[in-house]
């Protein structure tokens, strides 16, 4: 399958502060991109969808402030957790997938999130 | 809402045992059902998917899983499971193009 990469795997931060997850396809274009979070012992929530180019739509309940993303090239999206708070500790997932070629979206390893 | 229901949140088999995972849906439009796996460090990998036909589906690896559209159910079966098989699994229904509602998930252990 194809290949999606998430950078950092880990990260810790302060409150307060600012940190930005890379969401990356190596080998293909990805038309829309999809952020998901896992809090411990739950499901995967989508936060928000991103199409290539334009804004991100978030699902109900996700602050856009908060969660910021970018999805400025077909291969590359960000999502940026403003002003973190422990409360924002969770694991953040994304998957990726080509409107015109895919018919199963692919998952990044993930990011886990500890805010300190 | 649209919710996906696993039943089985760990599960621990001896290998060679057989396994079967439920999963049940809410989900009023035309359904396409999935399951994942993620092995432990690993990435969540596509096992296999339902967008219509034989109700019966094969993956990889030896998984299937049935359609049930009159029990919103797309339970997961393997025959004979192997240690490696140890993993967790999740059930998931799409909502829109390629935008997935999950389960919780359930945790297999398999042991030797």
């Amino acid at each position: 399958g194809a290949v999606v990469s998430q950078h950092p795997s880990w990260v810790i931060c302060k409150s307060g502060t600012s940190v930005k997850i890379e969401c990356r396809s190596l080998d293909f274009q990805a038309t829309t991109m999809f952020w998901y979070r896992q809090f411990p012992k739950q499901s995967l929530m989508l936060m928000a969808t991103s199409n290539e180019g334009s804004k991100a739509t978030y699902e109900q309940g996700v602050e856009k402030d908060k969660f910021l993303i970018n999805h400025a090239s077909l291969t590359l999206s960000t999502l940026t957790v403003t002003s973190a708070h422990p409360e924002d500790s969770s694991f953040y997932i994304c998957s990726a997938s080509n409107r015109l070629t895919n018919t199963e979206a692919f998952f990044g390893q993930g990011t886990r999130l500890t805010v300190v | 809402a649209q919710s996906v229901s696993q039943h089985n949140h760990h599960v621990i088999l001896s290998e060679a045992a057989s396994l079967e995972l439920g999963c049940n849906y809410s989900y009023g439009g035309t359904v396409n059902l999935f399951w994942y796996v993620q092995y432990p460090g690993q990435h969540l990998q596509l096992l296999l998917k339902y967008f219509s036909g034989d109700p019966l589906v094969k993956g990889i690896k030896g998984f299937e899983a049935e359609f049930i559209k009159s029990k919103f159910s797309f339970n997961l079966r393997k025959p004979s499971v192997q240690w490696s098989d140890t993993a967790e699994y999740f059930c998931a229904v799409e909502v829109g193009f390629q935008k997935l509602v999950f389960g919780t998930g359930t945790r297999l252990l398999v042991s030797p």
